[in-house]
């Protein structure tokens, strides 16, 4: 497609319900980067892909967030037992480089997460 | 480690007037700086970035930005705003010394920009 596509746009979740945040990525964009941002703050790095390979996961806050993207394209963010706390907009971002450039980022919309 | 620093939570100008939003930050090696804009329920969009060389960068919109290797500042600048300027502005830091960053980007906390009639 021509932008990064995100889905579901929103999500409502009772506390402790797992839920699954999907990217899109621009087609042959090599790196992909998922960011949490909540109200009022700048996005925080939580994970980074270079194709299939997860080579920076430095930023997910718990062990009960999960990213992966398997065949180096789609990637799937995984809460499990959901808090609170998660409520927050998740971003997807790609970049066309995978090395050292100086990669522009091109942003999905989010997907917002509620935690109730 | 790196780090951004945006110290005004929201900018007001008038139409017409220039304006200046704030960003410093702080790395271990060499930065690569950007400068991003978000509006309401869209996503961040890319407006410039300062790779090397000339220390004026222009991007979209009739933006600028003055990269300053001393004040560690990268301060965004345009001439003459418009009421359509108005949206939330992200400064963000990639450190280019080994070990530092990686590859990611470090944003800051975002200074909202309004632009008044």
């Amino acid at each position: 497609g021509a932008g990064v596509s995100q889905s579901p746009r929103y999500k409502v979740a009772k506390r402790g319900q797992d839920v699954a945040l999907r990217c899109d990525p621009i087609s042959g964009h090599v790196s992909l980067f998922w960011y949490q941002q909540a109200l009022g703050q700048g996005p925080e790095f939580l994970t980074y892909f270079q194709n299939e390979a997860q080579l920076d996961k430095s930023g997910l806050p718990s062990d009960r967030f999960f990213a992966e993207r398997p065949e180096g394209s789609v990637s799937t963010l995984k809460i499990q037992r959901t808090q609170q706390e998660d409520s927050a907009v998740y971003l997807c971002a790609s970049s066309l480089d995978g090395g050292v450039g100086a990669n522009v980022l091109t942003f999905g919309a989010g997907s917002r997460l509620t935690v109730l | 480690a790196q780090s951004v620093a945006q110290p005004e939570d929201q900018v007001n100008v008038a139409e017409g007037n220039p304006l200046t939003v704030k960003c410093t930050y702080s790395v271990s090696g060499n930065p690569y700086l950007f400068w991003y804009v978000q509006y309401p329920n869209r996503g961040l969009q890319f407006l410039l970035k300062y790779i090397t060389g000339d220390n004026l960068v222009k991007g979209s919109y009739g933006f600028e930005a003055e990269f300053n290797k001393s004040q560690t500042s990268f301060h965004l600048k345009k001439p003459s705003a418009l009421v359509s300027d108005s949206a939330l502005y992200f400064c963000a830091v990639r450190d280019l010394h080994r070990g530092g960053g990686g590859n990611k980007l470090t944003f800051g906390t975002g200074t909202q920009l309004k632009v008044e009639l």
